[in-house]
């Protein structure tokens, strides 16, 4: 069966650090790979995806993700963190022709002032 | 705002009621998908349709859910008979699928079922 494992449950930085979020999926296949952010108060919202291509995605507010299929990973990365990035990260991975999109159990991002 | 929208946002029912919740999905987005999430867990799936038809349920849909989507358009979540553990965050999602496997899913802002 499909699955996502974020490695991270509660990450704290402080502004200006660098972010990176792990994520590792479980599928042989082909796959759709998708970071949402879900901001305090708000539903979720798709950062970035990945289809095909250019394994390096970059998403809106700065944030990228690498695609490595060798290690089956779609890292998340900031390279400066601003305190309003502080929100819960959902690594997602729609496998092969199924529709349905299994996600990881989240990281939760919180940042110092 | 064009995005997806739920009603209620929130439901507060005790045990063995039944409940409904609404999704209407972004206009001509022709896939609609129904999520759960509890505390501390990303979301599941339970259900999605293409149109009107009910392509995959998920195990975790008991014969106490049914969701329809009659017309193509909105779609309703029923949980009958509620009990405890149905209390989650549902959320919708919607995307329009075209031939190709590439689709991005946009959800809407859930609806907060307790159960007491």
């Amino acid at each position: 069966a499909q699955s996502v494992s974020q490695h991270n449950h509660h990450v704290i930085l402080s502004e200006a650090a660098s972010l990176e979020l792990g994520c590792n999926y479980s599928y042989g296949g082909t796959v759709n790979l998708f970071w949402y952010v879900q901001y305090p108060g708000q539903h979720l919202q798709l950062l970035l995806k990945y289809f095909s291509g250019d394994p390096l995605v970059k998403g809106i507010k700065g944030f990228e993700a690498e695609f490595i299929k060798s290690k089956f990973s779609f890292n998340l990365r900031k390279p400066s963190v601003q305190w309003s990035d502080t929100a819960e990260y959902f690594c997602a991975v729609n496998a092969g022709s199924a529709s349905k999109i299994i996600f990881g159990s989240g990281t939760r991002l919180s940042i110092r002032p | 705002d064009t995005g997806v929208s739920q009603d209620p946002r929130h439901k507060i029912t005790k045990r063995g009621q039944n409940v409904t919740f609404r999704c209407d999905p972004i206009s001509e987005h022709n896939r609609l998908y129904w999520y759960r999430q509890t505390l501390g867990q990303g979301p599941e799936f339970l259900t999605y349709f293409q149109n009107e038809a009910q392509l995959e349920k998920s195990r975790l849909l008991s014969d106490r859910f049914s969701a329809e989507r009659p017309k193509g358009s909105f779609s309703t979540l029923e949980i009958q008979r509620t009990e405890q553990g149905d209390s989650a965050m549902y959320l919708c999602a919607s995307s329009l699928a075209t031939s190709g496997p590439q689709e991005t899913q946009y959800f809407g802002p859930g609806t907060r079922l307790l159960v007491l």
